[in-house]
């Protein structure tokens, strides 16, 4: 079993529309969670980190932290052609591990 | 803040020659600098976990013996690819992690690593 698994995607939406991501991990025990963008070529960017259970916001990012389910998800509201990138879902054991990455793409 | 510049963002060299990867973090003190690779359309595999002034902790499959990396202050760590091969070519990454960021983790801008 992977230590972290995104659905693979790619996902196209459409200008101004909602992008969910979904991740999953493995390891009961993990604590810190984050998700990074990555442009083609260049090196990951965070976008949010999340600790606790629940909801967390910025800006037109939310992240969804549920423990119980091991699952973490990430919701790009108002999605805008700049936003057209690879998500990686990434997740604190003993080690940063890297889910696979699911690409995105926004339609103008 | 917390920057890591790593150099050089790419590199082509011939295949059995050795090339070394510069990971510096700029404004802060990294007792332990992380080296990741990625292939096209991958995600991010930790290598190695380098720590100031020891031995690397290399993860499985990694051969220590093939890719060397020097953390000889808490501002540089290297990473040497020797003997390279095309195989070898790939997106190299490092990280470095300071403490009292409530994130940690912080990523060089990679390098490029074609092997001819």
């Amino acid at each position: 079993q992977k230590e972290v698994e995104q659905n693979s995607g790619p996902l196209s939406v459409p200008e101004g529309a909602i992008a969910s991501l979904n991740c999953t991990y493995s390891d009961r025990g993990s604590q810190s969670f984050f998700w990074y963008r990555q442009y083609s070529g260049k090196s990951p960017e965070l976008i949010m980190f999340i600790y606790s259970n629940g909801d967390k916001e910025d800006g037109r990012f939310t992240a969804q932290l549920n423990k119980a389910s091991q699952y973490v998800s990430l919701l790009i509201r108002d999605s805008q052609p700049s936003d057209s990138a690879t998500y990686l879902c990434a997740v604190i054991t003993y080690k940063l591990s890297f889910g696979a990455g699911t690409t995105v793409t926004v339609r103008a | 803040g917390a920057v890591v510049s790593q150099h050089p963002s790419r590199v082509i060299c011939k295949s059995g020659t050795s090339v070394k990867i510069e990971c510096r973090s700029l404004d802060f003190q990294a007792t332990t600098m992380f080296w990741y690779r990625q292939f096209p359309k991958q995600s991010l595999m930790l290598m190695a976990t380098s720590n100031e002034g020891s031995k690397a902790t290399y993860e499985q499959g990694v051969e220590k013996d093939k890719f060397l990396i020097n953390h000889a202050s808490l501002t540089l760590s290297t990473l040497t690819v020797t003997s390279a091969h095309p195989e070898d070519s790939s997106f190299y990454i490092c990280s470095a992690y300071k403490t009292g960021l409530s994130y940690g983790y912080t990523f060089g801008s990679g390098t490029r690593l074609t092997v001819v």
